[in-house]
């Protein structure tokens, strides 16, 4: 059973680029949820969805970020015009509809040249 | 709101000997806790954790916790620390109803284990 897939596993980007992570959660999880890990730092809860619905955004910047979790295919985090503060790495979790523990994907590490 | 406190940044011990990591929770209701563990440039990796009932936690890699709620503490313990135990520790507290099931995680302890 394949766990939580992400990619790329690395990206560069250009000042003003568009970055856009994918992640596939485990079979049968329909809950997602992205954190960002600055070099350094703990990991900072962003976004947290289920199929086709934002349940809580609130650790989302306000502008350039957004995250959506369509019916079908990979959950997608999506940075416009991105900044040298966006570096970092995100992390993809997935977890089951009950309560469960969430499971961690390898991350994506961003960098911003 | 929920926080994690690791008060330890950097952790050294010798290999063979015993570690702690403290870790210090604030939850407004039961809260799930986790220890998770992340080698450089990895992903990370689920310890242990807790729900309920008993309060001592065993994990994979002869990790164990305690919770202690009148502390509001989960420290992680491992009684003879291997050279391979060298990496960021992860404490983490989370919810269990829908709302509030994103994770709150603490900033890492960091461990060099000396030969």
């Amino acid at each position: 059973n394949a766990g939580v897939m992400q990619n790329p596993r690395h990206l560069v980007r250009r000042r003003g680029q568009e970055a856009r992570l994918r992640c596939s959660p485990v079979k049968g999880h329909s809950h997602v949820y992205w954190y960002r890990q600055l070099p350094e730092e703990g990991l900072k809860f962003m976004v947290y969805l289920q199929k086709e619905n934002i349940i809580d955004e609130s650790g989302m910047p306000k502008e350039r970020f957004s995250a959506e979790f369509p019916k079908e295919g990979p959950s997608i985090l999506r940075i416009q015009q991105v900044v040298r503060g966006d570096s970092a790495a995100y992390f993809c979790a997935s977890s089951p509809p009950r309560q469960g523990t969430a499971q961690f994907g390898p991350g994506t590490r961003l960098t911003v040249l | 709101a929920q926080s994690v406190t690791q008060p330890d940044i950097h952790i050294t011990v010798s290999e063979g000997a015993s570690l702690e990591l403290r870790c210090n929770y604030s939850y407004g209701a039961t809260p799930y806790l986790f220890w998770y563990v992340q080698s450089p440039g990895q992903g990370l990796q689920l310890l242990l954790k807790y729900f309920s009932g008993d309060t001592l936690v065993q994990g994979i890699k002869g990790f164990e916790a305690e919770f202690k709620r009148s502390q509001s503490s989960f420290n992680l313990r491992k009684p003879s620390v291997h050279w391979s135990d060298a990496a960021e520790y992860f404490c983490a507290v989370g919810g269990t109803d829908t709302g509030r099931r994103a994770l709150t995680f603490g900033s890492g302890t960091r461990l060099q284990v000396q030969p």
